[in-house]
């Protein structure tokens, strides 16, 4: 089955604290793996994409195929990366057709 | 507009009555997805339109879900007897072409079911 995980509901951290939100994914193709950000009040928007080996706000995110993984990273959190964080996984709809798979999403608060 | 735009922002019905939730895509978007948020289920995929078919309605959870689409613009997603469970937040996102990715979503419509 084609899915996503991530296995942590919730994550606090105090500010200037490493933070890793984890994803793992299971997929038989060559996976696209992104992360999308819902800060409090705010539409759901795209944070970053494996493909674009991006560091976004801080963050990073490196695929790795071996552990199927695509851990989410940030060296020194900040209270402003408060926010509910979601992995997802681009598959095939049919075609060349594609949708997002997401994972349930990382509650994550970054205390003062 | 600018972005993905969804009406109502809330919606409050009782058990057993339809209602309708209604996704205006960023124009010249060809593709739009409808979205489930709830809490401990994450974002589910309801279903998929190019243009105004649906090649994708994979995700909608029973045959009281329906969707639409017209003029390869707005789309409407139909609940008809409405459960409890149905409750969630509905979002809605929009893309150039059928890539599966995009930017950002709509504000979503809250659903209460009474």
């Amino acid at each position: 089955a084609q899915r996503v995980t991530q296995p942590e509901k919730l994550l606090s951290v105090f500010k200037g604290a490493p933070v890793e939100l984890k994803c793992n994914y299971s997929y038989s193709g060559s996976p696209e793996l992104f992360w999308y950000v819902q800060y409090s009040r705010q539409r759901l928007q795209l944070l970053l994409r494996h493909i674009s080996r991006e560091s976004i706000k801080g963050f990073t995110a490196d695929l790795n195929k071996g552990e199927t993984s695509f851990h989410l990273k940030k060296p020194f959190a900040q209270e402003e990366d408060s926010a509910m964080y979601y992995c997802a996984l681009k598959m095939s709809s049919g075609g060349s057709n594609y949708k997002l798979t997401f994972g349930k999403g990382t509650l994550l608060t970054v205390n003062p | 507009g600018a972005g993905v735009s969804q009406s109502p922002s809330n919606k409050v019905t009782e058990k057993g009555k339809d209602v309708e939730l209604r996704c205006d895509p960023i124009s010249g978007h060809t593709a739009l997805y409808w979205y489930r948020q709830s809490l401990g289920q994450g974002l589910e995929f309801l279903i998929y339109f190019q243009g105004n078919s649906a090649p994708d309605k994979s995700g909608l959870p029973s045959d009281r879900f329906s969707a639409e689409r017209t003029g390869g613009s707005v789309s409407t997603l139909t609940i008809q007897r409405t459960q409890q469970e149905d409750s969630a937040v509905y979002l809605c996102a929009s893309s150039l072409r059928a890539s599966g990715t995009f930017g950002f979503f709509g504000p979503g419509t809250r659903l209460t079911v009474l």
